[in-house]
């Protein structure tokens, strides 16, 4: 069965430092999703993208994150100065059409720690 | 804010039928019922989803009242895996819809 695979599983860095979580989405789907969850917290949207375009992005989804697709197969997610409240896990999830009538399928996460 | 409400936490003994309830009584006719489940902080993994029918799969069965404002998932025999947090969700069949996640029902299936 096809899968959404993020990668690393788990991301240590300094406060400051600039991050890059990796994701490669189902192959032919076209609408691409990275949420987060705080420790004991929900899982919380913070954007969308498709045709190499944000299409919807959630107040968490500050001057601090950025997304991109460099290739065919990778959608990445950037913090480029990370902070302590960084600190969450990180899924990323794909769909064909981007509807409610479709499944968005989600990766097994990347834990962030900032130190 | 999710447009469902869910029981906290749920107890389910082993072998037994877990019966998950949800309440979205503002639900249009627009407007899917999504279940996930999340264990132990993996990523969501997607059960069922219905509109206006009942829904089997192989993993549960959808059960949605006739008015639509709630729904039952049902795991017809819980297993310790299935030990979990488990979303009901509704979601606009006609939008780019991000997926807006409540707190859930923690479900704990016991020996």
């Amino acid at each position: 069965e096809p899968e959404v695979t993020q990668t690393p599983s788990h991301q240590v860095t300094q406060m400051g430092q600039e991050v890059i979580l990796h994701c490669v989405p189902i192959s032919n789907h076209l609408y691409f999703y990275w949420y987060r969850q705080i420790l004991g917290q929900k899982v919380e949207f913070l954007v969308s993208f498709y045709n190499n375009e944000i299409s919807e992005k959630s107040e968490i989804f500050d001057d601090q994150f950025s997304v991109e697709r460099p290739d065919g197969s990778n959608f990445t997610l950037k913090i480029r100065s990370t902070k302590l409240e960084d600190s969450a896990m990180y899924f990323c999830a794909s769909s064909e059409e981007g509807t409610g009538r479709d499944i968005q399928y989600f990766g097994a996460g990347t834990r962030l720690s900032v130190l | 804010d999710a447009k469902t409400t869910q029981p906290t936490s749920m107890d389910c003994a082993e072998g037994r039928a877990a019966n998950l309830p949800c309440n979205h009584s503002t639900i249009s006719g627009n407007e899917y019922v999504y279940w996930y489940r999340q264990i132990h902080s993996q990523g969501p993994q997607y059960i069922i989803h219905g509109l206006k029918n009942n829904e089997t799969n192989e993993m549960a069965s959808l059960i949605i009242t006739e008015d639509r404002k709630s729904s039952t998932l049902i795991l017809p025999h819980a297993t310790l895996r299935d030990t979990a947090v488990y979303y009901c969700i509704v979601r606009d069949m006609n939008r780019d819809d991000k997926i807006i996640f409540g707190k859930g029902t923690r479900l704990h299936i016991l020996p």
